[in-house]
């Protein structure tokens, strides 16, 4: 069964670096056979795709977020990251982390992180 | 990118009721969506996927039809525990969710 777990700080400095980490049991980090995914929700609003990462390394990201956004994959911890700069208080929202077979809809979300963005 | 809309944005409904949720995509998508299940404070759930795949454990009241650009979510018989909001994702090219369909008690 594969378990998702989000991590990081609830309160993020306008300008400033949103770093979030997501922890994977159940499944390999490098396995060909999943691909790494984050998708933000704003308060009382809809579900905005973030980004993926293949085990590749490939990343792909939604142009709304203007170059802001950067996953990376850890190996070692068999754990994924997403670094969001430049943030605005836009930027405030539940983060969940979410996986699935390779190419395919996800069919396991974290239970989500809710990042404020506040001076 | 793909755009997905989704309507209608909500709906009232009663117990027993038979209820329908659309999406349309910009571009075809082929069979490449899902639908989810969001309750509140909750992650969503996946219902559907492949347009009409029942995920394993999901009720067979759920339901979906359609490929290309037209996709429906259809529950046969509305129950208690279905009130919530639902969307739709395309992942044909990258990801692209609609809006969003909040079903509530009439």
């Amino acid at each position: 069964q594969v378990q998702l777990q989000e991590s990081g700080p609830g309160l993020v400095k306008p300008s400033q670096t949103l770093s979030l980490t997501c922890a994977v049991s159940g499944a390999s980090i490098s396995s060909p056979n999943y691909y790494w995914i984050w998708v933000r929700q704003h308060p009382g609003r809809g579900l905005d795709w973030v980004g993926f990462i293949y085990y590749s390394g490939s990343a792909y990201y939604s142009p709304s977020l203007k170059s802001r956004a950067a996953i990376s994959v850890d190996t070692s911890r068999n754990q994924f990251s997403l670094k969001l700069s430049y943030v605005t208080v836009a930027d405030t929202a539940v983060y969940y982390c979410v996986t699935g077979e390779m190419g395919n809809y996800g069919g396991h979300w974290g239970p989500g992180t809710l990042v404020t963005v506040s001076s | 990118d793909i755009q997905m809309t989704q309507s209608p944005s909500s709906l009232s409904a009663s117990v027993g009721d038979r209820v329908t949720i659309s999406c349309r995509a910009s571009q075809s998508i082929s069979s490449w969506l899902a639908w989810y299940q969001q309750k509140p404070g909750k992650a969503p759930k996946v219902l559907i996927y492949k347009a009409s795949d029942l995920e394993s454990g999901v009720s067979s009241r759920f339901s979906g039809s359609g490929s290309g650009t037209e996709f429906t979510l259809t529950i046969s018989s509305l129950q208690p525990d279905d009130f919530a909001t639902y969307y739709c994702l395309q992942y044909n090219n990258r990801w692209t969710f609609g809006q969003g369909t909040k079903v509530e008690v009439k």
